[in-house]
């Protein structure tokens, strides 16, 4: 079964509308989240990395206050697209990554992304 | 800075053939790990196989199995007895394994799409 729930996996919203995708971690404690862009035919393209409790690290050429990431909890990270344009339509995915253990190469979980369409 | 080269946008197989989907990729650090995902047109990333850079066996999983030759920087993935739905995007990925490199995150390459025919 899945252990990383990304909610909603479709939203359709008017222009100026803020958008909130939820990212879970569902049976483990996600230290770190990413956040993803795919365009369509395109590959993914990393936006944010997301430490619980701290303030997350931005991509070059992403805009911060345009992609607001909160990671609040081990479980739980939130990306909020604020005022969001036709341009910002596109399919996003989380990916959470649990602690590090043993200095191996932990897991790394995807969600089932989310198509957000501004209309 | 990490890099990851997918040549082939595009692939069409025979159905019960093999097939190889490339991958090159460029990093200077020592301590790495290489993925390949498939992503059919639902959208979601289904994790395939993974190869540490230290890893002296090339990786398998079922039908599939990663050709890691570390000199030339090249994980192909190989996929035997293609199947129908097999047919999806499939893309490699890096990631650069802490304590060796701040920029522990996964990039993907550009992808390759898979058509397998009847």
């Amino acid at each position: 079964g899945a252990v990383v729930s990304q909610h909603p996996s479709r939203v359709i919203c008017k222009s100026g509308t803020s958008v909130k995708i939820e990212c879970r971690s569902l049976d483990f404690q996600a230290t770190t989240m990413f956040w993803y862009r795919q365009f369509p035919k395109q590959s993914l393209m990393l936006m944010a990395t997301s430490n619980e409790g701290s303030k997350a690290t931005y991509e070059q050429g992403v805009e911060k206050d345009k992609f607001l990431i909160n990671h609040a909890s081990l479980t739980l990270s939130t990306l909020t697209v604020t005022s969001a344009h036709p341009e910002d339509s596109s399919f996003y995915i989380c990916s959470a990554r649990s602690r590090t253990g043993g200095g191996g190469l932990q897991p790394q979980h995807f969600g089932d992304g989310t198509r957000l369409s501004i209309l | 800075a990490q890099k990851i080269t997918q040549t082939q946008p595009g692939m069409f197989v025979q159905e019960k053939e093999a097939v190889t989907l490339d991958c090159t990729y460029d990093t200077s650090d020592p301590s790495y790990g290489l993925f390949w995902y498939k992503q059919p047109s639902s959208g979601e990333m289904i994790f395939l196989i993974y190869q540490g850079s230290y890893d002296q066996q090339n990786a398998t999983e079922g039908r599939y199995s990663l050709n890691f030759q570390k000199a030339r920087k090249s994980a192909n993935l190989v996929i035997s007895a293609s199947q129908l739905g097999d047919s999806a995007m499939y893309f490699c990925a890096m990631r650069e394994i802490p304590g060796y490199s701040s920029a522990s995150k996964i990039i993907f390459g550009s992808g390759t799409r898979l058509s397998i025919r009847p």
